[in-house]
């Protein structure tokens, strides 16, 4: 079967660093997304791997470890506006989504 | 530029009606995917199509789901008859066919089936 897990809350303080796991199990493989949904919002794109390493957005990281089936997003400086769910996403080609982690940014 | 359009985007409507919800992708994006949200399934793809073709509607809950793309500007998800437990979010995504390449999402549809 094809499953991703995450886990489903985080709670952190602003100014802090917080990562978020993602481990999954596919049937193919063609790259890690991930994805930010503010509540009552659309998905929006953060960022991409598809080949082992970190890449880096800004304050947002993203690692991919292909022979761990694993990867993270690391977010730094939180800030409020980053309370949100974050989903990791594998391409098998189409994209299959996981569980999603509700992120809090306290003051 | 315009992002993804969805319409409508709330939709409240007795069970056994016909719901249609629209999508107007990308300009330019030549994959385009429809998607249903709930607390307890999460995000599930329903189907998507790469230049207007269907390549998998495997996520297709059954025979009263149907999606087209007559167009590349525009797609439909039909749900004939209607029932309670297809209330959810419905997004349509777009995005270009290179790997890699983020899936723009519309706001969505809130579909409520009384």
């Amino acid at each position: 079967g094809q499953s991703l897990e995450q886990p489903s809350e985080v709670t952190a303080v602003e100014g802090a660093i917080v990562q978020i796991n993602c481990t999954y199990q596919t049937s193919g493989f063609y790259g890690l997304s991930w994805y930010q949904q503010h509540d009552g919002g659309a998905p929006t794109f953060l960022s991409y791997n598809g080949l082992d390493g970190l890449e880096e957005t800004g304050r947002f990281s993203s690692f991919l470890s292909r022979s761990d089936s694993y990867g993270y997003l690391l977010l730094q400086e939180l800030q409020m506006k980053d309370s949100a769910s974050y989903f990791c996403a594998v391409r098998d080609p189409e994209l299959i989504f996981g569980t999603g982690t509700l992120l809090a940014v306290q003051p | 530029d315009a992002g993804v359009i969805q319409s409508p985007r709330h939709e409240v409507t007795e069970m056994g009606q016909e719901v249609t919800l629209r999508c107007k992708p990308i300009s330019g994006h030549n994959s385009l995917f429809w998607y249903r949200q709930t607390m307890m399934r999460g995000l599930e793809l329903l189907i998507y199509f790469n230049n207007n073709v269907p390549i998998d509607d495997s996520g297709m809950p059954e025979d009263r789901f149907s999606a087209k793309m007559p167009n590349a500007s525009f797609s439909t998800l039909k749900i004939q008859p209607s029932e309670p437990r297809d209330s959810a979010v419905y997004f349509c995504a777009s995005s270009g066919t290179e790997v890699g390449q983020p899936q723009h999402f519309g706001d969505g549809t809130r579909l409520s089936i009384l």
